[in-house]
């Protein structure tokens, strides 16, 4: 079945920097896209951006812009996405979502997610 | 960035009555190609969000014909006929036209 697998629960120290894995199975890996969303605890959802696993194309979120590159390894069917300089407020479940493969070209939702991963970032 | 405003925040819903939840947008969510670039995300209790509505109307595949999504521009619907236990959890809309994607509040459905 479709399905996105990914890393586990990581904890750093502010300042540091982490990767987070998302294994794609149950389809072709380079037809979709894959959008990365973060939820900070008892919060609501954040966007935080998309890679093309087609063409590598990225959208970020300003928010993020600076500290977040998101790339994938069609080889593996995996994709990834590192978040440098973490501060506190970076503690948060992290989900890889399945999505359009080239921007508002074909959307149809983000229909696949992962499990999350819990980002805990603390001195 | 866009900001999506959802109402109500918090929805006690008796079951196989109908439930509706509004996202208002601050600009217009109506692309050139005539499509409203409007999902609808639930997430149940303990699980990652799941994908309900995309493109303002269009069901995703296995959700049920219970949902739909109505709206265009910057005034959006979703309706919930015949609320079942299954149903509860927090709903969100989220904007795909302008980057960064944007989602709303979240409204909360509870069974009554």
């Amino acid at each position: 079945q479709v399905q996105l697998v990914q890393s586990g629960a990581e904890v750093k120290k502010p300042g540091a920097s982490v990767k987070v894995s998302c294994k794609a199975s149950g389809y072709t890996f380079n037809s979709h896209g894959i959008s990365w969303v973060r939820q900070a605890p008892g919060q609501g959802l954040e966007w935080m951006g998309w890679i093309s696993a087609y063409n590598g194309n990225t959208k970020y979120a300003q928010k993020v812009q600076g500290r977040v590159t998101m790339t994938t390894d069609t080889s593996t069917s995996t994709a990834y996405m590192e978040l440098r300089s973490l501060r506190s407020d970076d503690t948060a479940v992290y989900y890889c979502a399945r999505d359009e493969i080239l921007w508002l070209v074909s959307h149809d939702g983000m229909d696949v997610w992962g499990q999350g991963t819990t980002v805990t970032v603390s001195s | 960035d866009i900001v999506m405003t959802q109402s109500p925040l918090s929805l006690p819903v008796t079951p196989g009555e109908a439930a509706s939840i509004s996202c208002r947008s601050s600009q217009s969510l109506l692309h050139s190609n005539g499509y409203n670039y409007v999902d609808w995300y639930l997430q149940k209790p303990g699980q990652s969000p799941q994908l309900l509505i995309y493109l303002g109307s269009n069901r995703a595949s296995g959700v049920p014909d219970r949902f739909s999504g109505s709206g265009s521009g910057t005034d959006f619907t979703l309706k919930i006929n015949r609320v079942q236990a299954e149903d509860v959890g927090v709903y969100y809309c989220m904007q795909g036209l302008h980057t960064p994607r944007t989602f709303g509040q979240g409204t909360k459905l509870e069974i009554k």
